[in-house]
């Protein structure tokens, strides 16, 4: 069965560093979605991508979060500078479309900032 | 900010008994849906029921919609010691079918 595959697994970085996370959906998959889940919380929508375009990223910290989706495929999200409080469960998801489609998650990036 | 609110906010039961979950919202919605998590893993998605449903059933799982009252219950039957996970409604609103998750309930299903 087709998945969503995300790297890497576990990251720590220093606070200021840069930081990166990739995700590769599943294909024919058109909307791509990355989440921020803070320990004992619900999955936070950063951005959402439908194909190349950013449709909503209305929660993204746009002084230090970045992301793309240049080919309308796989998408890397960037923190710079990574601070203490970025430290989360970074989860990729896609779909076939934005309306009425379940979402398939990816195992999701562990993020510790020290 | 969260649209869904889970109730409760944990769940221990024994293994067989049926676990009934609680979802409320507060703004209109193009469908909801329920997810599961195991401990440090990806969502699963379980189950999506459309703004014009009131129930729908898969396998074990049991999803009613009030939209009247804006609330959600999910309800698994014969609950399995594999079951034991958290549990998120979220609700897909707006042109872009945005998905808002809840906190989350914590079910244990005691072997």
């Amino acid at each position: 069965e087709a998945e969503v595959a995300q790297s890497p697994r576990y990251k720590i970085t220093e606070k200021s560093q840069a930081v990166a996370f990739w995700c590769d959906p599943i294909s024919g998959h058109a909307t791509l979605y990355w989440y921020r889940q803070i320990l004992g919380q619900g999955p936070e929508l950063l951005v959402q991508f439908q194909d190349e375009s950013v449709v909503d990223d209305s929660q993204l910290p746009k002084d230090r979060f970045s992301a793309e989706r240049l080919k309308g495929v796989d998408s890397t999200l960037k923190i710079q500078p990574a601070e203490l409080g970025d430290s989360a469960m970074y989860l990729c998801a896609s779909s076939w479309g934005p309306r009425t489609y379940e979402q398939y998650f990816g195992p999701g990036t562990r993020l510790t900032v020290t | 900010s969260q649209q869904g609110e889970e109730d409760p906010q944990a769940l221990s039961i024994q293994e067989g008994e049926n676990a009934t979950m609680n979802c409320s919202y507060k703004t209109s919605i193009n469908n909801l849906q329920w997810y599961r998590q195991n401990s440090g893993r990806g969502l699963v998605h379980l189950i999506l029921i459309r703004s014009n449903e009131r129930e729908k059933h898969s396998g074990r799982l049991r999803v009613t919609l009030d939209t009247s009252k804006k609330s959600s219950s999910l309800l698994i039957t014969a609950s399995r010691a594999a079951d034991t996970a958290s549990y998120f409604c979220a609700t897909d609103t707006g042109a872009n079918s945005k998905l808002t998750f809840g906190k989350g309930i914590t079910l244990s299903v005691r072997p």
